[in-house]
């Protein structure tokens, strides 16, 4: 079967740094991508991984290990704002976008 | 710019009703996606067209009907909904379906609520 775990919810602090985790097992593996839901509000992309190692893009980094079956998207210098669901998707072999369940990010000030 | 909209942002409509969710893209992408999302779960796939023609259909019931007549625009008809039906619906379009690193970008989604 095809699965893909995150952790349901997590708490960080403004101005810390928070690392969410995906791990994921499917049919094939076409690239990783990460998207941010505020509430009430549609996803919106944030990244996409296909090679192993870490891709930076601002306060957001994203890392992939292919043979772990592993991902995390890395949040510094945390805001307010940042408050939101991240979700990890897999696209199989079939170029077919497999979703985890999503993390619920708190930021406490 | 990546830009999909989607009207209307809210619909309430009765179990006897038909109403029609519309959506457009002027990216130039070819394939639209039409997704369903239930509070705290992930966007569920309905139906994906890809150049103007149905490529997939999720075992969606016949109450929704999806229609794209043309490159840029892509509807869904809703017919004898139920409650249950009462979602968000998203609305996505990317470059081309089939592709590696195909990213999806969503619309902002109709609130439809079935009473």
């Amino acid at each position: 079967g095809q699965n893909i775990d995150q952790p349901t919810e997590m708490t960080a602090t403004e101005g810390a740094i928070v690392q969410i985790n995906c791990t994921y097992q499917t049919s094939g593996f076409n690239g990783l991508f990460w998207y941010q839901q505020h509430a009430g509000e549609a996803p919106t992309f944030l990244s996409y991984n296909v090679l192993d190692g870490l891709e930076e893009k601002g306060r957001f980094s994203s890392f992939l290990s292919r043979s772990k079956g592993y991902s995390y998207l890395l949040l510094k210098e945390l805001q307010m704002k940042d408050s939101a669901s991240y979700l990890c998707a897999v696209e199989d072999s079939n170029y077919q976008l497999i979703w985890g369940a999503g993390t619920k990010l708190i930021i406490k000030p | 710019d990546t830009e999909v909209t989607q009207t209307p942002k809210h619909l309430v409509m009765g179990m006897t009703n038909k109403k029609s969710l519309k959506c457009e893209q002027h990216m130039g992408h070819r394939a639209m996606y039409w997704y369903k999302q239930k509070a705290k779960k992930p966007p569920e796939l309905m139906f994906v067209y890809s150049y103007e023609k149905l490529s997939i259909n999720e075992s969606v019931p016949s109450r929704f009907s999806p229609e794209c007549p043309n490159s840029s625009l892509l509807n869904l008809h809703l017919h004898a909904l139920q409650p249950e039906d009462s979602a968000l619906y998203l609305c996505a379009s990317s470059q081309e379906q089939g592709l590696s690193g195909n990213t999806i970008y969503f619309g902002e989604g109709s609130w439809l609520t079935v009473v």
